[in-house]
Parts: structure tokens; sequence; C-alpha cells
């Protein structure tokens, strides 16, 4: 069972516009989240992350939001920019236990 | 060099050959961990080191041999492997102050892309 999921393969975005990337979890236990970006033929680089006690992170043009209530999170980035085009990792900790990835979503922006 | 390598970039290997693969972290860290990547897969963790000990492994084949002989370097040692083994092998690491690894930041390597025929 999958416990981080990230239900779009794939999203489309103009350049300029805001792209939102979704994951959701099923694990209550979890406590702190991340957002990882991979471009081909590299590993995945660590995005921004958020604890369990807050529901907003903002970082430049990157915000994640935290709804515990639907274990829902949520990447938003404005405004998109074709440097931006990559897989997008959602990723999840309980306490002291091990990072869980999602699957990822392949983010294109276009001009 | 900074941050975290991993050689070779690419790998391919019969399934009786014996070959391995090697990270290095130039970050200071005390914890390193190998995760596979398959196509429409999740990361999946393989093993745990935190100060040169292992502290998990996920339920790894024995093909899969890891060896951490300091808190830079980490070694996956490869035999026997089997087609489904082809995939992406990233390593990691991260600093935790406890000393006890965490789902903590972790900053990713490169990876090798192993393919086995």
């Amino acid at each position: 069972d999958q416990q981080v999921k990230q239900n779009s393969p794939s999203l489309s975005v103009q350049e300029g516009r805001i792209s939102i990337l979704n994951c959701d979890y099923t694990n209550s236990m979890f406590d702190y989240f991340l957002w990882y970006k991979k471009y081909p033929a590299e590993g995945p680089t660590f995005l921004i992350s958020i604890s369990s006690i807050k529901d907003k992170n903002e970082d430049g043009r990157f915000t994640v939001f935290l709804n515990k209530s639907a274990k829902h999170l949520s990447l938003h980035i404005v405004p998109s920019q074709p440097g931006d085009s990559a897989v997008y990792f959602c990723a999840a900790s309980a306490h002291t236990d091990k990072l869980i990835f999602g699957t990822g979503t392949r983010l294109q922006v276009f001009p | 060099e900074t941050g975290v390598t991993q050689t070779p970039r690419h790998l391919v290997m019969g399934m009786t050959n014996k070959k391995s693969l090697k990270c290095e972290q130039h970050l200071g860290h005390n914890a390193m961990y190998w995760y596979k990547q398959s196509a429409k897969k999740p990361l999946e963790l393989m093993f745990v080191y935190s100060l040169e000990e292992r502290v998990e492994n996920n339920s790894v084949p024995s093909r899969f041999s890891p060896e951490c002989p300091n808190s830079s370097h980490l070694f996956l040692h490869l035999h026997t492997l089997q087609p489904e083994d082809s995939a992406l092998y990233l390593c990691a690491s991260s600093q935790d102050p406890s000393g006890s690894p965490r789902g903590d930041t972790q900053y990713f390597g490169p990876g090798t892309r192993l393919t086995v025929l």
C-alpha cells in the first residue's frame, strides 16, 4: 500500500502561470514533508520542506501548503519558468522513521 | 568535488558478473543511504548507515551487499543480479544531530543507471 501518492503523473503549464503539484498521504503519523526536484540524469535535489506544526512554508517562488485534516499537501510555483520543467517528488516521514517517496509528477513549463 | 558523487554513472553487467557501486559524500554528514528507483515506482529505500553502522536493511535480497568503511564512503556490491534489478541506484546522505538517521533532508547523488542483461 502506497503511503504517499502523487496521482498526477504529469502536468503542463504555461510560462508565467502558477504550477500546482499535489500529494496525498495516508499515514497520520507523518510529521515532516519534503519536495524534491529531479532533472534527467541527475539525482533528486531538495527543494522545500514543511513540518506538521505549520500549514504553509514559502521560499521565493515556491510555497508548500499542508492540510493535515485532508492529509494533503501541495507545492505552488509562481511564476513558473521553463527551468522548472522536471520531475517533482513528494516525500514524508514519521518522526524518526525513513522517508517515504511518491511516484513523482513530471512538470512541463512551455513558453 | 562537492556534494554527493556516484561512480560509475552507467553500468551494464551480465547476471554472473560481480560489480560495485561507489558513493562519496563531501558534506560532512553522518548518515548515508542507498535507494533504488525503478520506472513508474516510488524511490525504494534499500539500506541506511548511521555513523558507519547499518541501521536499516529494507528486506533487500542478499545479492546486494552494502559496505560503509567510513562516514564519507558507501559501496553497494552486486553479484548474480537479475534483469529485474535494472534500475537507477541513488545514494544520499544527511546530517542528523542525534546520530540516528531520520526522515530528514537528504542530499542525493546523480545515481548509477544499472542494466542487467
